[in-house]
């Protein structure tokens, strides 16, 4: 079956560094999205992106957050200087389309740590 | 705005025992509502979503959900639970904003003891 693939599985970054998160969505997929988890609390949307551009964006996702799918393959979301209360679990999605019968599907995530 | 609770942070059940991860909405128009399940270090895999027609779903893994309009809920059940079933239960809504982002629920901590 296919996958949502993530790298890294784990990144450690300085504060204030730049970070890029990278996920190669399912082949076919049209629909992409990024999430959050911050430990021991629930998952929260970030971004979604449909045709090279951003359709709904949370208030989580600031300037300091960027998304692009450079390739037709890749889709990564980049933070430009992170800020401890970056640390979270990261995860991306995608969906075949964006009716309410095409369900998102998940990578198994990258632990974001910013010392 | 759409919104889902899931009242308990844990359900403990013995193997063989029907389970019961309990979750309740609050959707402004029609709900579209999923489930999915965490295993540790893993991502959220699908287990099963409500869209129309009949109010029992069935899902993956012998999973199935109730959709109760009357009582805005969406349990989500198995006849007979195994231990392989522990693991973390998330309840979410479909939004209906053009981006279709899913809104989630806080997750049941599931263990099934032998």
């Amino acid at each position: 079956e296919p996958e949502v693939t993530q790298t890294p599985s784990h990144q450690v970054t300085q504060m204030g560094q730049e970070v890029i998160l990278r996920c190669v969505p399912i082949s076919n997929h049209l629909y992409f999205y990024w999430y959050r988890q911050i430990l021991g609390q629930k998952v929260e949307f970030l971004v979604s992106f449909y045709n090279n551009e951003i359709s709904e964006k949370s208030e989580i996702f600031d300037d300091q957050f960027s998304v692009e799918r450079p390739d037709g393959s890749n889709f990564t979301l980049k933070i430009r200087s992170t800020k401890l209360e970056d640390s979270a679990m990261y995860f991306c999605a995608s969906s075949g389309g964006q009716g309410i019968y095409q369900p998102q599907h998940f990578g198994d995530g990258t632990r974001l740590s910013i010392l | 705005a759409q919104s889902v609770a899931q009242p308990e942070d844990q359900v403990n059940v013995a193997e063989g025992n029907p389970l019961t991860v309990k979750c309740t909405y609050s959707v402004s128009g029609n709900p579209y509502l999923f489930w999915y399940v965490q295993y540790p270090n893993r991502g959220l895999q699908f287990l099963l979503k409500y869209i129309t027609g009949d109010n029992l779903v069935k899902g993956s893994y012998g999973f199935e959900a109730e959709f109760n309009k009357s009582q805005t809920s969406f349990h989500l059940k198995k006849p007979s639970a195994l231990v392989s079933d522990s693991a973390l239960y998330f309840c979410a809504v479909r939004d209906d904003n053009q981006g279709g982002k899913l809104i989630f629920g806080q997750g049941t901590e599931l263990s099934v003891k032998p």
